[in-house]
């Protein structure tokens, strides 16, 4: 089915410890974002990218880094994993505009000891 | 800067009662309205949208109406039902370059049988 594809879909970290979280979209879509939901503060952007080889930092983007070496793939990369990067982490993509809508992941939870 | 205000929840309601979900925005130019829904250990869905002052999106019963004159977007539904039950997200965005979706802090809807 085509959509946007993330795994893990749980992931528990020590503090300190670094990982990659993924993302696949097959809709051949140039606008893929990362977003991190915290309870009470909704979904914020962590970086994003308007197509392959370009990518900018959002509004929270400390401690994370990304490529974008394909149009396909956005993979999320944590550097020293810290307990305030326990949350869940959504990847959205969209076409052109983006005002047809996003597409989003399912979503991976994260936690950080 | 460009924000979303959401009316806090939980909002707790009986099936087949009126909804209304409040959200006011704050934008330097004319954005385009979104209303996402996130069910419960899902992503968000795209709901509904409006691109333009005096729009209506319109989706599964649920409508929003673009009010520019007082910056709203209020989400409404006029019987809703148990499996209605999930946390609404309000959303803006500028279409362009940097099309970057700017969310609400989420409303969580609790419908009872």
């Amino acid at each position: 089915n085509a959509g946007v594809t993330q795994t893990p879909k749980f992931q528990v970290l020590k503090t300190g410890q670094s990982m990659t979280l993924q993302c696949a979209q097959d809709m051949n879509h140039e606008y893929m974002s990362w977003y991190r939901q915290d309870p009470g503060m909704g979904l914020r952007l962590i970086h994003y990218s308007v197509g392959a080889g370009i990518t900018d930092q959002g509004e929270v983007p400390n401690g994370y880094n990304v490529s974008r070496s394909t149009t396909e793939d956005f993979p999320l990369r944590l550097l020293s994993a810290a307990p305030s990067q326990t949350s869940v982490y959504f990847c959205a993509s969209s076409y052109g505009t983006g005002l047809a809508g996003y597409t989003f992941g399912s979503g991976t939870r994260l936690t950080v000891v | 800067g460009d924000s979303v205000t959401q009316m806090e929840g939980p909002v707790t309601l009986s099936e087949e009662a009126f909804l209304t979900i409040n959200c006011t925005y704050t934008a330097t130019g004319y954005p385009s309205l979104f209303w996402y829904v996130q069910y419960p250990g899902e992503g968000l869905q795209l709901l509904l949208k409006a691109t333009k002052a005096d729009d209506k999106g319109s989706n599964k019963g649920f409508e929003a109406t673009y009010r520019k004159e007082t910056t709203s977007f209020h989400l409404e539904k006029g019987s809703v039902q148990v499996s209605d039950s999930a946390v609404y997200f309000c959303a803006l965005i500028y279409g362009g370059a940097t099309n970057k979706l700017i969310f609400g802090t989420g409303t969580l809807l609790a419908v009872q049988p």
